[in-house]
């Protein structure tokens, strides 16, 4: 099974700050990676999917990047609305794997 | 609009089933999946399996492979999770999402949450 490890489970930032999250495959996963965020008690949101591509309605100020087996999710510019917590997904035909969550905390 | 929305909160002892219902809206139902993903209490979130809505074909993930069994109701687009031989560490929220092909999970329910409890 492939396994999915973020770093850091947890961030300190300030409103305005540039926020980088990482996301490592236990195999390579070519593109195959999805960004979600999820703020307490709601559904997670995707956010940026086959690695780089932005989901609709997101906006600009959210950007992933990588392939194969190391991946980041960038905040450039934190907003307020942006502290949650962020999973990453590999997605195949038929197996998803989550990795285990980072959440974006105030400074 | 895409809408999946849930039945309601659950409470169960140990040992026993509980059947979590998505009943979905907005689009073509047949022409999707339907993964399910739970969540306990401060933790991260978890795949459990899915199901195509077109043929009912599954696939589970081996942490709840015989105990989980995903259906659908085509007549109604409806989808069913029913977990077996409840245990405590089975308290969680449930969720319900839209799968489409290759591509990550884009509408989901509001969430099922199922607390197992002597």
């Amino acid at each position: 099974d492939i396994q999915m490890t973020q770093s850091p489970s947890t961030l300190s930032a300030s409103v305005g700050d540039r926020v980088t999250i990482t996301c490592r495959a236990s195999q390579s996963i070519s593109s195959w990676l999805a960004w979600y965020q999820q703020k307490p008690g709601k559904a997670p949101k995707v956010l940026i999917y086959k690695a780089s591509s932005l989901e609709s309605g997101v906006p600009s100020r959210f950007s992933g990047s990588g392939s194969g087996t190391e991946f980041t999710l960038t905040i450039s510019g934190l907003q307020l609305d942006d502290f949650a917590t962020y999973y990453c997904q590999h997605y195949n035909t038929y197996w998803w794997t989550f990795g285990q969550g980072t959440k974006v905390e105030i400074k | 609009q895409v809408q999946l929305v849930q039945s309601g909160a659950e409470v169960k002892k140990p040992g026993a089933s509980v059947r979590v219902s998505c009943r979905t809206s907005g689009y073509t139902f047949t022409n999707y999946g339907i993964s399910w993903v739970r969540q306990a209490p401060g933790q991260g979130l978890e795949w459990m399996g899915w199901i195509n809505a077109f043929n009912g074909d599954t696939h589970y993930a081996q942490t709840v492979q015989g105990r989980v069994t995903m259906t659908t109701d085509t007549s109604t687009s409806t989808a069913y999770m029913e977990l077996k031989s409840l245990r405590s560490d089975d308290t969680a929220v449930y969720y319900c999402a839209r799968r489409p092909a290759m591509a990550p999970f884009d509408y989901w329910g509001q969430g099922t949450l199922v607390t197992v409890s002597s």
